[in-house]
């Protein structure tokens, strides 16, 4: 199976600060058909998680802008440009390149 | 817009059986992968069981295969998860989810395994 190691596991941060997120891959997530299925997700406290990007930096649609991704091969990032209160939660990367598709352990990120 | 309910979790003792639904809404059912996903208390996330838009194709992680039959019903646009010879381990909030790259999530269904 990929392993999928996030670091850190936990992630304090003032608000209007930036954090950045970071997720790597036991495998190259290159999929033969040249695309990178390395994706991103937001659990809020008592939600279900949320897709934030898709495929390595696509924004899903009313994300805010301040959520980038990046990255390539086995080397990922997750970055929020501004912490808000709104994004306290954990934040989990997945691959879908190979089967089973797996999750990395989680980020939790809280405010200072 | 995208719905998907997940419904007939509970507390059941180790051995028993469950069968999982998740009704979808708002999208062409057909055309899309669908996916299980649990979640045990306080851990991560784990993919367990997808299948195609066709049942052509189904894959299961290891910890579930042999035990757990996903499966779905296209005229009900409803998705199934059959699970057999439950264990402690199981216990999880499993969630239904839409498409390869997951889009969209249910609310979750809570299963507890527990004599």
């Amino acid at each position: 199976d990929v392993v999928m190691t996030q670091s850190p596991l936990s992630l304090p941060v003032t608000l209007g600060q930036p954090a950045s997120i970071s997720c790597r891959s036991s495998q190259s997530l290159v999929y033969s058909d040249g695309n990178t299925y390395l994706h991103w997700f937001q659990q809020r406290p008592g939600q279900s998680p949320r897709r934030l990007i898709y495929k390595v930096s696509n924004r899903d649609s009313g994300v805010p802008d301040r959520f980038s991704g990046s990255g390539s091969g086995t080397d990922f990032t997750l970055k929020i440009s501004r912490v808000e209160a709104e994004d306290v939660g954990v934040y989990y990367c997945m691959q879908n390149t190979h089967w089973p598709w797996t999750f990395g352990q989680g980020t939790k990120v809280e405010i200072k | 817009q995208v719905q998907l309910v997940e419904s007939g979790g509970g507390l059941v003792k180790p051995g028993e059986s469950l069968r999982l639904s998740c009704a979808a809404s708002g999208f062409t059912f057909t055309d899309f992968y669908m996916n299980w996903i649990r979640q045990a208390p306080g851990k991560g996330l784990e993919v367990i069981s997808s299948i195609s838009g066709s049942s052509g194709s189904t894959k299961y992680a290891d910890s579930v295969k042999g035990r757990f039959t996903i499966s779905r019903d296209n005229g009900k646009n409803t998705l199934y998860l059959q699970m057999n010879s439950l264990r402690p381990e199981d216990t999880a909030v499993y969630y239904c989810a839409r498409g390869e790259w997951l889009p969209n999530w249910g609310q979750g269904t809570l299963v507890t395994v527990s004599s």
